[in-house]
């Protein structure tokens, strides 16, 4: 069962442009949402989370968007840049120290 | 940002064979995790131990799993027997439900 749902495997953006990438959950208990960027042969890196109580945290480049009644989150990278390119990954937990669930993934091609 | 670094970086073995798997963390935490993801697959949850003991398990984490912490500081994940199927990158990490740190993980091929 897919409890975190990225739905697009790819995704490519110009380089200076705004990536948004989407994911969506289906658990109602998850209230914590964090995204990673991966590159191949790597752990996954810890970008930005976004706690339930929240709709929008920003990072500098990076913002996430939750949606909670749609049960939707996305990040936006903007400005694009080639070194963001990589596979990012949705990922939710539920208070209490529980692992991490995480999507498929979506792989981001910044090109330049 | 927690450190946690991992040994080896890559395992090659033959099916049948035990490996351990390491992770040490820089910083003390009291929640630790493996993971692993198949090649092409989502990162998948293993098993949590906190405080010394096995909080959670998947039910990917069947009896050929074993996870300990011999010295207080590495903390190991054993698999027993190895079936061409756990071919994977098996990832160490730490922190708590809001924010986990990862290892760089290590690359397992079973032949």
């Amino acid at each position: 069962d897919q409890q975190v749902k990225q739905n697009s495997p790819s995704l490519s953006v110009q380089e200076g442009r705004i990536s948004i990438l989407n994911c969506d959950y289906t658990n109602s208990m998850f209230d914590y949402f964090l995204w990673y960027k991966k590159y191949p042969a790597e752990g996954p890196t810890f970008l930005i989370s976004i706690s339930s109580i929240k709709d929008k945290n920003e990072d500098g480049r990076f913002t996430v968007f939750l949606n909670k009644s749609a049960k939707h989150l996305s990040l936006h990278i903007v400005p694009s840049q080639p070194g963001d390119s990589a596979v990012y990954f949705c990922a939710a937990s539920a208070i209490g120290n529980t692992p991490l669930v995480f999507g498929k993934g979506t792989r981001l091609s910044v090109i330049a | 940002e927690p450190e946690v670094t991992q040994t080896p970086s890559h395992q090659v073995t033959q099916m049948g064979q035990e490996v351990i798997l390491r992770c040490v963390p820089i910083s003390n935490h009291l929640y630790f995790y493996w993971y692993r993801q198949i090649l092409g697959q989502k990162v998948e949850f293993l098993v949590s131990f906190y405080n010394n003991e096995i909080s959670e398990k998947s039910e990917i984490f069947d009896d050929q799993f074993s996870v300990e912490r011999p010295d207080g500081s590495n903390f190991t994940l054993k698999i027993r027997s190895t079936k061409l199927e756990d071919s994977a990158m098996y990832f160490c990490a730490l922190g708590g439900y809001n924010e986990q740190f990862f290892g760089p993980g290590t690359r397992l091929t079973v032949l």
